[in-house]
């Protein structure tokens, strides 16, 4: 079945550093989500890529979504302790549901 | 409402009980899914709505899962005969239409089988 991976699975950073999680498909997706969850609390949505190629910017968070749409990234420029949490992409292939990948849980040293 | 709700928040159950797990969903949200979140994983799809109608239950890992939204809002998880590979996070998300809109989720209900 579908599986999609992340990585890394922990990274540790100084306040002011940047972040990276890739986020790799094993199918191709029809569409790529994003949700950060802070320990303790919910998944929230933070934003839905759909074209080929796309780049989306959130002030310090960019997102890009893979050419061949298997693959994505999120980069958080400058981290700040606000950014501490676990990062989830959500697939959408061929079927009705999201396949949520394994996370990369973020912390943000001050 | 003003977001995804769920009841109870926490759940202690001895091995063998039954348990029942609520989701009510935003207002007017016509899919409702429900997903299982293990510690330090991702969470992981077992049930779809679209109203009322179940189209999509390939997640649920027995036959001691049962979902229901008769009415197509509130949302019922049934758990029959729990065991301790059960004890996990239960996550409802809802969305206006369809699965590929934005999903909001509730803050789940974190289930403990002795």
């Amino acid at each position: 079945g579908q599986q999609v991976m992340q990585i890394p699975q922990y990274q540790h950073v100084q306040e002011g550093e940047d972040f990276t999680t890739y986020c790799n498909s094993s199918t191709t997706l029809s569409n790529i989500q994003w949700y950060k969850q802070r320990p303790g609390g919910h998944p929230v949505f933070l934003i839905q890529l759909v074209k080929s190629g796309e780049v989306k910017k959130q002030k310090r968070l960019t997102f890009q979504f893979g050419e061949a749409k298997k693959n994505s990234s999120l980069h958080i420029t400058a981290t700040q302790t606000t950014d501490v949490g676990t990062y989830f992409c959500a697939g959408e292939g061929n079927t009705d549901k999201l396949i949520f990948g394994t996370g990369t849980r973020l912390q943000v040293f001050p | 409402g003003a977001g995804v709700s769920q009841s109870p928040r926490y759940k202690v159950a001895k091995r063998g009980q039954d348990v029942a797990l609520r989701c009510d969903p935003i207002s007017g949200h016509v899919s409702l899914f429900w997903y299982q979140q293990a510690l330090g994983q991702g969470p992981e799809f077992l049930t779809y709505f679209q109203n009322e109608a179940q189209l999509d239950k390939s997640g649920l890992p027995s036959d001691r899962f049962f979902a229901e939204r008769p009415e197509g809002s509130v949302s019922t998880l049934k758990i029959q005969r729990t065991q301790q590979e059960d004890s996990a996070v239960y996550l409802c998300a809802s969305s206006q239409f369809s699965s590929t809109d934005t999903q909001y989720f509730g803050p789940g209900t974190r289930l403990t089988v002795l």
